[in-house]
């Protein structure tokens, strides 16, 4: 099946520090989205992006819709043990809501 | 307002045999969403329903189905179990669906077949 490239696949790093992570596709799409999910869990959706260009902000999180509309960046700030889990991106585009994952990137953070 | 849930939360059935899985959507959400999680193909969607019609479909086989209610409420189905439909089902609801619509998405249903 179809997966978007999403880097890095894994991350450890020390409370506090930041992170950054991101997503590239072939194809273009109208909507990029990032979602967290939890082990066992379904993904809850973190920040949607909407226009090419967009910087959009959640909190410590800040994501953007890169400008040719093949890429995006999710960057965290000051992590906590708490963002431990893994980060998928999405894209969806034309008319239908169907939606395609990056392969995930896990992130671990040491108190 | 309640969100995505799904039933059961986990299932073991041997090859060969069926399953149902169930899907209650957000109040006012009209379109359920299904995809398939597994560790070696990632997120992959399966289909789609609103308005109790099949509005999309993924590259799954036949043996893949589903419904949806005049609730909203949602329902697949998987028949002819093989061991490699081992995975997690995830639901996701959103009110209109379309390309800009924001999917929220259900626990999830663990299947094991064994």
């Amino acid at each position: 099946g179809q997966q978007l490239n999403q880097s890095p696949q894994s991350m450890f790093i020390q409370e506090g520090e930041d992170v950054s992570m991101n997503c590239t596709s072939s194809s273009i799409f109208n909507t990029w989205l990032w979602y967290k999910q939890d082990p066992g869990e379904g993904p809850v959706l973190l920040i949607a992006l909407y226009k090419a260009g967009e910087l959009t902000s959640n909190g410590r999180l800040t994501a953007q819709f890169g400008i040719t509309r093949k890429d995006s960046f999710l960057n965290i700030s000051a992590s906590i043990p708490s963002d431990v889990g893994i980060y998928f991106c999405a894209g969806q585009g034309g008319a239908t809501n169907k939606l395609i994952f990056g392969t995930g990137t896990l992130l671990a953070v040491q108190p | 307002k309640a969100g995505v849930t799904q039933t059961p939360r986990y299932l073991i059935k041997t090859r060969g045999q069926q399953v149902t899985l169930s899907c209650s959507p957000i109040s006012g959400h009209r379109s359920v969403s299904w995809y398939q999680q597994t560790p070696g193909q990632g997120l992959q969607f399966l289909f789609e329903y609103f308005s109790e019609t099949q509005r999309n479909k993924g590259n799954f086989p036949g043996r893949f189905s589903g419904r949806q209610f005049s609730n909203s409420r949602s329902e697949m189905n998987v028949s002819t179990l093989e061991l490699g439909d081992s995975a997690l089902y995830l639901c996701a609801s959103s009110r209109l669906g379309g390309g800009t619509d924001t999917q929220y998405f259900g626990p999830g249903t663990r299947l094991t077949v064994l």
